[in-house]
C-alpha cells in the first residue's frame, strides 16, 4: 500500500494564479480531509469528505474548493492564490467508524509570492 | 465551538528527564483523543484514547485520558534527543472531524 500520497511536494505561485493539490489514498478510507499548518497554529481543517460525492467545509474553507468523485482521490483547488495561503498543506484519510486514527500524506509546501 | 488546548507550548529538557505534556478539550460529542508526534514532516500516530483511566503505553511513552475533567496527559520518561518534536493532541467528534491543538514543541538537549 502506498498509503496517502500528495503532489506536488513543493510549489511556488504568483498571486492570482490557480492550482490543484492532489491527494490520493489506497486504503479504501471513507473520510478524507485537508489541513493547513502554519507556525504555532497546529493543523486547521480546510475541507473534508465522508465519502464519494460528499464534501463539507472545515474551519478555514475560504479560497479553497474540493471535490470527491472517487473514494481514492480528494483534490484541493486554490482558485486565486493569495500570500495568506502560503502554508504547508496536509491531506489525511481514515475510516469513518471513529475507532481509527487518520493517516497523513507527506505534505505540500506552498509559497505564494 | 470545539477547542483543544495544549500546555506547555514549548519545553526544553535534558536527556534522561521525564516530561509531561498536557491536553485539555471542549468538544461536543466526544469520540476519541489522539496524540501525534511531528518531526519535520507529517504527523505520526502515537496513541488513541477513548476510555477514562486506561493507560496506553508504548516503550517510554504513555498516555491517559480523563473524560470527566476533559484532559489527557502524555508522559515521556528517560527522554532522548530523538524525542525532540512537536507533539500534537487532537480530538475526534461524532461528526468525524479531528480538532487539533497548537502542539507542544519539545527540545531534548544532550
Amino acid at each position: 500500500n502506498a498509503g496517502v500520497t500528495q503532489t506536488p511536494k513543493f510549489q511556488v505561485l504568483k498571486t492570482g494564479q490557480s492550482m490543484t493539490l492532489q491527494c490520493a489514498q489506497d486504503m479504501n478510507h471513507e473520510y478524507m480531509s485537508w489541513y493547513r499548518q502554519d507556525p504555532g497554529m497546529g493543523l486547521r481543517l480546510i475541507h473534508y469528505s465522508v465519502g464519494a460525492g460528499i464534501t463539507d467545509q472545515g474551519e478555514v474553507p475560504n479560497g479553497y474548493n474540493v471535490s470527491r468523485s472517487t473514494t481514492e482521490d480528494f483534490p484541493l483547488r486554490l482558485l486565486s492564490a493569495a500570500p495568506s495561503q502560503t502554508s504547508v498543506y496536509f491531506c489525511a484519510s481514515s475510516f469513518s467508524g471513529g475507532g481509527e486514527t487518520q493517516y497523513f500524506g507527506p505534505g505540500t509546501r506552498l509559497l505564494v509570492l | 465551538e470545539d477547542k483543544v488546548v495544549q500546555s506547555p507550548l514549548s519545553l526544553v529538557v535534558h536527556e534522561g528527564d521525564t516530561v509531561t505534556l498536557n491536553c485539555s478539550y471542549e468538544v461536543t460529542n466526544f469520540r476519541s483523543l489522539l496524540w501525534y508526534k511531528q518531526e519535520k514532516k507529517a504527523p505520526t500516530f502515537l496513541f488513541m484514547l477513548t476510555s477514562s483511566g486506561i493507560e496506553k503505553k508504548s516503550g517510554r511513552l504513555s498516555s491517559i485520558l480523563d473524560k470527566k475533567e476533559l484532559f489527557s496527559i502524555l508522559n515521556i520518561t528517560a527522554t532522548q534527543t530523538g524525542d525532540s518534536a512537536v507533539y500534537l493532541c487532537a480530538v475526534r467528534n461524532y461528526g468525524q472531524n479531528f480538532v487539533f491543538g497548537p502542539g507542544t514543541r519539545l527540545s531534548v538537549l544532550p
